[in-house]
């Protein structure tokens, strides 16, 4: 079955600080890869996403690439503000057309100033 | 509506008290799911409607689950005689395409 490993924290980092949180997955077919962010006392959002291989999707600052050779959908971004500090989750769906998510445990990440 | 929108916000429930979570979905959208999700963990799949039809309840952890969306639109989940290891939050997406949007969702706590 499809599954998510994502890198556990909590994550503090210093504000301007260069940001990686790992995600490697399991799934079969060729799945659509996801990062969400769940801000305090709100919903979940959707921060990226990337659909095939190779594929980058970004927003906010924040990267990830699509690598279907190492089972990967790390999360980047080169400078991080404080405004960052949430808690980000990465998932994934089959890309049938079926949208149920598998998600990880989620990171949650706080910036200090 | 413009969002996901889920009451109440907040729930408490005595241990074996039935409660029932609301979901108004962003009009027109077909897809309709519910997560759980528990402290410290992601959300885990419930159950999933395209318009009334539920397609997958695969998710639901016992028969004290249930879930229905009778014209297609609003969805109701139900729990009946809650247990402590109910408590969690409970999260409804809507979607017309691939992608979800996620309501704040209903926190439950059963004591």
């Amino acid at each position: 079955g499809n599954s998510v490993t994502q890198m556990e924290g909590p994550v503090t980092l210093s504000e301007e600080a260069f940001l990686t949180i790992n995600c490697t997955y399991t799934a079969t077919g060729y799945p659509s890869l996801f990062w969400y962010v769940q801000y305090p006392g709100e919903g979940l959002q959707l921060l990226l996403k990337a659909t095939k291989a190779d594929d980058k999707g970004s927003n906010k600052g924040f990267e990830a690439t699509y690598r279907k050779e190492t089972t990967s959908f790390h999360l980047e971004k080169g400078s991080v503000q404080v405004s960052d500090s949430a808690v980000y989750f990465c998932a994934l769906s089959n890309g049938f057309g079926n949208e149920k998510l598998t998600f990880g445990t989620g990171t949650r990440l706080t910036i200090i100033p | 509506g413009a969002g996901v929108s889920q009451s109440p916000r907040y729930k408490v429930a005595k241990r074996g008290q039935d409660v029932a979570l609301r979901c108004d979905p962003i009009s027109g959208h077909v897809s309709l799911f519910w997560y759980q999700q528990a402290l410290g963990q992601g959300p885990e799949f419930l159950t999933y409607f395209q318009n009334e039809a539920q397609l997958d309840k695969s998710g639901l952890p016992s028969d004290r689950f249930f879930a229905e969306r009778p014209e297609g639109s609003v969805s109701t989940l139900k729990i009946q005689r809650t247990q402590q290891e109910d408590s969690a939050v409970y999260l409804c997406a809507s979607s017309l395409g691939r992608f979800l949007t996620f309501g704040s969702g209903t926190r439950l706590t059963v004591v």
